[in-house]
């Protein structure tokens, strides 16, 4: 089992500050996905990092995906409130042929205006 | 709208009830999934099909049991409901021709027993 660990768990900011959000894990992965789940709703896919040392730019976040392809990282610039939602990051083993993704925990980030 | 769905949205039953949940996807993918989000929003992933034919099969008890009648619906039937079954149960889609394993989520079927 590749066991994701995100950090952290949970995130309280005003709007405008920065973030950064941590996905870790002590194996390879052949891709990593980020997505944004909001009260309710499914997870929604951010971007895909395939690459290692890939950096990937979404407006204010700013995907990073590590040279090693163990970990990655995703940034927000000047957040806003509309950004609140919780960060679940996920991996695809570089065994895997069928899509089994391995989920973080996820990190509940909260923009308060 | 081109999306994936599920039904119902919400489900309340008593422990030892059979129920199901059904999903389709219009997206036009051959590969879907079911995954179980606990009360801690970790989500695992539990079956997947690919046209129809099970591919992923987690540890799960027996009392769940898949059904792909076709590669744009999936189903999940659940007997003798537990407890420990309640949970926000998500069916998801991708095609497995594409890249990098993006899939597509529904909204979620929130499962209480009670």
């Amino acid at each position: 089992t590749q066991l994701l660990e995100q950090s952290p768990q949970f995130l309280s900011i005003q709007e405008g500050e920065n973030l950064t959000v941590y996905c870790n894990s002590s194996s390879v992965f052949s891709s990593l996905q980020w997505y944004r789940q909001e009260p309710g709703e499914g997870p929604v896919l951010l971007v895909t990092v395939v690459t290692g040392g890939e950096v990937k730019k979404l407006k204010r976040l700013t995907f990073q995906f590590g040279d090693a392809r163990k970990d990655s990282s995703l940034h927000i610039t000047a957040a806003q409130p509309g950004d609140t939602g919780l960060y679940l990051c996920a991996g695809a083993g570089v065994t895997d042929s069928w899509g089994k993704l391995q989920f973080g925990a996820g990190t509940q980030v909260v923009v308060t205006p | 709208d081109t999306a994936v769905s599920q039904t119902p949205k919400y489900l309340v039953t008593q422990m030892g009830n059979d129920k199901s949940i059904k999903c389709e996807q219009n997206l036009g993918h051959d590969t879907m999934y079911w995954y179980k989000q606990d009360s801690k929003k970790f989500l695992k992933i539990m079956f997947s099909y690919n046209n129809k034919e099970l591919i992923i099969n987690e540890t799960v008890p027996n009392r769940f049991s898949p059904k792909s009648p076709d590669k744009a619906h999936l189903n999940l039937h659940i007997n003798s409901l537990e407890l420990g079954d309640s949970a926000v149960y998500f069916c998801a889609s991708r095609h497995a021709g594409l890249a990098f394993n993006e899939q597509f989520f529904g909204p979620g079927t929130r499962l209480t027993v009670l």
